[in-house]
């Protein structure tokens, strides 16, 4: 049974677009959602993440949105550059349960 | 770099084996997580250790195990190896395993079982 659903699978944008990832749980004992970005050949990192009593939280050019009620969150990523290129997994916490990742490509 | 290291990088070996990866946690963490990486299957985690105690377990077969060394390091243990287990293997690392602590990912070491 697959704890987060995350889509699309796959992105491509043009630099300066704003992708979107969206992830959706179902267990509401999750009380910590991050999101991390991994380069092919690392480990993923911690990109950002958020506790369900906000409603939206932002760093730099990526914000997370977070909807408790409907059981969804989403990474968005403002003027996107080519190095944003990645795959990008969305998380819940509570037990460590991660999206099936969407590979981001943003062409020049 | 993260600060967590594992080895080997590579690792092939044949159905039918047992296979041991090492994990060293960032300094000053306490909690490791073992995790595996498939392609169709994303980032499935396997167990968590805090402080040499198992904190949580989750898909785990049983044919896997693991341990967390009083010096903190971590080994995953797989055994009865079959082709399904080709994949890469993190582990990553936290101050305190509570939940909100940032976990550090290792490299990963890449599994291959022909």
């Amino acid at each position: 049974q697959q704890q987060v659903k995350q889509s699309p699978q796959s992105l491509i944008v043009q630099k300066g677009g704003i992708p979107i990832i969206n992830c959706a749980y179902e267990n509401t004992a999750f009380d910590y959602f991050p999101w991390y970005q991994q380069f092919p050949g690392k480990g993923p990192a911690l990109l950002i993440a958020i506790r369900p009593d906000v409603s939206e939280k932002k760093e730099g050019r990526f914000t997370i949105s977070f909807n408790k009620s409907a059981k969804q969150f989403s990474l968005h990523i403002m003027d996107s550059q080519p190095g944003d290129s990645a795959t990008y997994f969305c998380a819940a916490w509570g037990k460590s349960t991660f999206g099936d990742g969407t590979t981001l490509t943003v062409k020049p | 770099d993260s600060g967590v290291t594992q080895t080997p990088k590579h690792l092939i070996t044949a159905t039918g084996q047992r296979v041991t990866l090492r994990c060293s946690p960032r300094s000053g963490d306490l909690s490791v997580y073992w995790y595996q990486q498939s392609l169709d299957q994303g980032l499935q985690f396997l167990i968590q250790y805090y402080n040499g105690e198992e904190r949580a377990k989750g898909n785990i077969l049983e044919r896997f195990s693991a341990q967390q060394f009083p010096d903190l390091h971590s080994e995953l243990n797989l055994s009865s190896l079959e082709l399904g287990d080709s994949a890469l293997y993190f582990c990553a690392s936290s101050v305190s395993g509570r939940v909100g602590n940032e976990q550090f990912f290792g490299p990963g070491t890449r599994l291959t079982v022909l």
